[in-house]
C-alpha cells in the first residue's frame, strides 16, 4: 500500500520555464511533507518541506503548493534551469518515519 | 545537516554471498534507517535502527536476511545475505534532524 504517490515518471521543460511536480498521498495522519532531489550516485538532497498546518512555502526559485482537503502537492521550480535536471521524490512524515513517491525525473532543456 | 558517509557506493556481487553495508554519521543520531530503492520504485523502509536495541523491521522484511547492527550513535551496518538477483537495487542509510531525513550516498548493489 503506497502512501505516497508520484504520478509521473519523468517530466521535461525549457529553461526559464517553471517545472511544476505533483504528489499525492493518502495518509490524514502526515504531519510534514519535503521535497528531495536526487542526482546519480548521489543519496537524496533535502529541497524544502510544508509543513501540514500550512498551504505554501517558498525559498528562492522554489515553492511547496499543500492541498489538503485533496491530499495533493506540489512543487514549483521557477525559472527552471538546466542545473534541476534530477529526479524529484516528495516524502511525508508520520511520527519520525519517512514514506517516499517514486519519483519523477525532470529534464530541463537548455 | 549532519553528514552520513556510505559505503562501499557500488559492488557486483555473487549470488548466495553477502555483503555488509556500513554508514557513519559525523555527528551522534538516535534513529537510523535503511531503505532499499529497487528501479523505478519508491524509496521502501527496510528497518530503523536505535542504539543498544534490535532493530525494527518493516513488513516483507526479516533479521535473517537483512541483519543490522548499531553499536553506538554514529554507526550502522546493513548486510543483505544469501543474496539473488532479485537483491539488485540501492540501498541507502538515513537518519533525521528536525523534521528533515538524510541520506549517505547509496550504494548500488548488483548480484549475478
Amino acid at each position: 500500500d503506497q502512501q505516497v504517490k508520484q504520478n509521473s515518471p519523468s517530466l521535461s521543460v525549457q529553461e526559464g520555464r517553471i517545472s511544476i511536480l505533483n504528489c499525492d498521498y493518502t495518509n490524514s495522519m502526515f504531519d510534514y511533507f519535503l521535497w528531495y532531489k536526487k542526482y546519480p550516485a548521489e543519496g537524496p538532497t533535502f529541497l524544502i518541506s510544508i509543513s501540514s498546518i500550512k498551504d505554501k512555502n517558498e525559498d528562492g526559485r522554489f515553492t511547496v503548493f499543500l492541498n489538503k482537503s485533496a491530499k495533493h502537492l506540489s512543487l514549483h521550480i521557477v525559472p527552471s534551469q538546466p542545473g534541476d535536471s534530477a529526479v524529484y521524490f516528495c516524502a511525508a512524515r508520520n511520527f519520525n518515519k519517512f514514506y517516499f513517491g517514486s519519483g519523477t525525473k525532470l529534464n530541463v532543456k537548455p | 545537516s549532519a553528514v552520513i558517509s556510505q559505503k562501499p557506493s557500488r559492488d557486483i556481487c555473487q549470488r548466495g554471498t553477502s555483503l555488509t553495508i556500513q554508514c557513519q554519521v559525523d555527528s551522534q543520531v538516535t534513529m537510523m534507517f535503511w531503505y532499499r530503492q529497487q528501479p523505478g520504485q519508491s524509496l521502501t523502509l527496510i528497518a530503523t535502527a536505535n542504539q543498544g536495541s534490535e532493530a525494527t523491521y518493516e513488513s516483507g522484511f526479516v533479521i535473517d536476511k537483512f541483519p543490522i547492527s548499531r553499536p553506538n550513535l554514529t554507526f550502522s551496518t546493513l548486510t543483505v545475505s544469501n543474496m539473488s538477483p532479485e537483491d539488485s537495487s540501492i540501498y541507502l542509510c538515513s537518519s533525521t534532524q528536525g523534521t528533515e531525513a538524510f541520506f549517505g550516498q547509496g550504494t548500488r548493489l548488483t548480484v549475478v
